[in-house]
């Protein structure tokens, strides 16, 4: 079976400070990856997926995230975090059936 | 984009009653939807996946028969908690895909928080 790994459960940034939230997964196929975002008592929005081609896929709110084959890791990113960044972050992979399994989260709190 | 709306937001019931959540795409078909829980602190783990017309596909450990699903429309899909207890009381979230883009993200309503009494 499929499985995700946020090894962070939580994270504190600096505000304008660089973001790195780490994903590995586990698929034994090309996977299709997403980053969601989900603040307190929300739905999940998307943030960015990765299907295929360019390995640096670029989302909204400034987020970037590279996908590494040979580290199956897909790393999220952010140059610079603004207080308004602050939430949990899950990392998922797409399987059969379109399913998605989740990461167990990384919440972000960012200190001013 | 694409919108999923999930009513009501948050619901508090007493123990053995039942109580409805609904989830609709409001500018897409969806075909497929998913629905998904999530206990404080912790990740979603999905329930059930419902087909338009067709039965719902429940994942090992969910009980069928407390965890009604229908999804009788391409807009519409509801999930029925019955015979509520409080170990019941878990936010629930449900998504939402369309056919018409292969491989398409999945797209969430905003939850439902549950309190049984």
């Amino acid at each position: 079976a499929q499985s995700v790994t946020q090894p962070d459960i939580h994270i504190t940034v600096s505000e304008g400070a660089s973001l790195e939230l780490r994903c590995n997964y586990s698929y034994g196929a090309t996977p299709y990856l997403f980053w969601y975002v989900q603040s307190p008592g929300q739905g999940l929005q998307l943030l960015l997926k990765y299907f295929s081609g360019d390995t640096l896929v670029q989302g909204i709110k400034g987020f970037e995230a590279e996908f590494k084959r040979s580290q199956s890791s897909f790393n999220l990113r952010k140059p610079s975090v603004h207080w308004s960044d602050a939430a949990e972050y899950f990392c998922a992979v797409m399987e059969y059936g379109n399913k998605l399994v989740f990461g167990a989260g990384t919440i972000l709190r960012v200190k001013s | 984009g694409a919108v999923v709306s999930q009513h009501p937001s948050w619901v508090i019931c007493k123990s053995g009653t039942s109580v409805k959540i609904e989830c609709r795409s409001l500018d897409f078909q969806a075909t497929t939807m998913f629905w998904y829980r999530q206990f404080p602190k912790q990740s979603l783990m999905l329930m059930a996946t419902s087909n338009e017309g067709s039965k719902a596909t429940y994942e090992q450990g969910v009980e069928k028969d407390k965890f009604l699903i229908n999804h009788a429309s391409l807009t519409l899909s509801t999930l029925t908690v019955t015979s509520a207890h409080p170990e019941d009381s878990s936010f629930y979230i449900c998504s939402a895909r369309t056919r018409k883009v292969n491989h398409s993200p999945l797209h969430f309503g905003n939850g439902t928080r549950l309190t049984v009494t």
